[in-house]
């Protein structure tokens, strides 16, 4: 079944310890990307990679680093989680060119205390 | 930066009528997507319509798109209780061609009243 897995769903941590969210896809896809949600926000791109070894920020990188070092997997890292971080992340992938319709994992909820 | 703003913000209808969402966006684009999203869960994607496209149709769903006015409409007719959920459009933000990036709109939140 193609699809976009992100782990874990759902996260509590605290201030400043070190995280990682996985996100892998079994399609083949070039393109990867990481948003998060928020509240009378809407969606905000954190950053992309259009394949491996490029990646590039989105809107808000800021707190958050990717590495591409495999095409299926996309990891999102926080290195020292601030509570403006507490959000719902998803990890989307798709191909490049003009059908760039992009697939979107199921999500992550995060709370940093 | 926000590329598609949705329009209206939240719209409770009853079952079986048909419910509109209008989305406009600032820059030229490739093509325009609208997605579904179930509470909490992660985006689907229900049609894309390119900028030489005017109509487009998918089961319930019609989507035009004026570019003239940099807008789209969403059309869902005959509602049912599982429509309801927020829509997103998203652009591709006219960036050069093989650019990915697409900008999502704050969404609107589509309730059906059985």
């Amino acid at each position: 079944e193609a699809q976009v897995t992100q782990n874990p769903r759902y996260l509590i941590t605290v201030t400043g310890k070190k995280l990682t969210v996985t996100c892998s896809q079994n399609m083949n896809h070039e393109y990867m990307s990481w948003y998060r949600q928020d509240p009378g926000l809407g969606l905000r791109q954190i950053y992309y990679s259009m394949n491996v070894e490029v990646t590039d920020k989105g809107d808000v990188p800021e707190g958050y680093k990717v590495s591409r070092k495999e095409k299926r997997n996309f990891p999102l890292i926080l290195e020292s989680p601030s509570p403006n971080q507490t959000s719902l992340y998803f990890c989307a992938s798709g191909r490049t060119g003009r059908n760039n319709i992009q697939y979107f994992g199921a999500g992550t909820r995060l709370s940093v205390l | 930066s926000q590329q598609g703003e949705e329009d209206p913000q939240a719209l409770s209808i009853q079952e079986g009528e048909n419910a509109t969402m209008n989305c406009s966006y600032k820059t030229s684009i490739n093509n325009l997507q609208w997605y579904r999203q179930n509470s909490g869960r992660g985006l689907v994607h229900l049609i894309l319509i390119r900028s030489n496209e005017r109509e487009k149709h998918s089961g319930r769903l019609r989507v035009t798109l004026d570019t003239s006015k940099k807008s789209s409409s969403l059309l869902i007719t005959a509602s049912r209780a599982a429509d309801t959920a927020s829509y997103f459009c998203a652009t591709d933000g006219g960036r050069i061609q093989g650019a990915q990036k697409l900008v999502f709109g704050q969404g609107t939140r589509l309730t059906i009243n059985p």
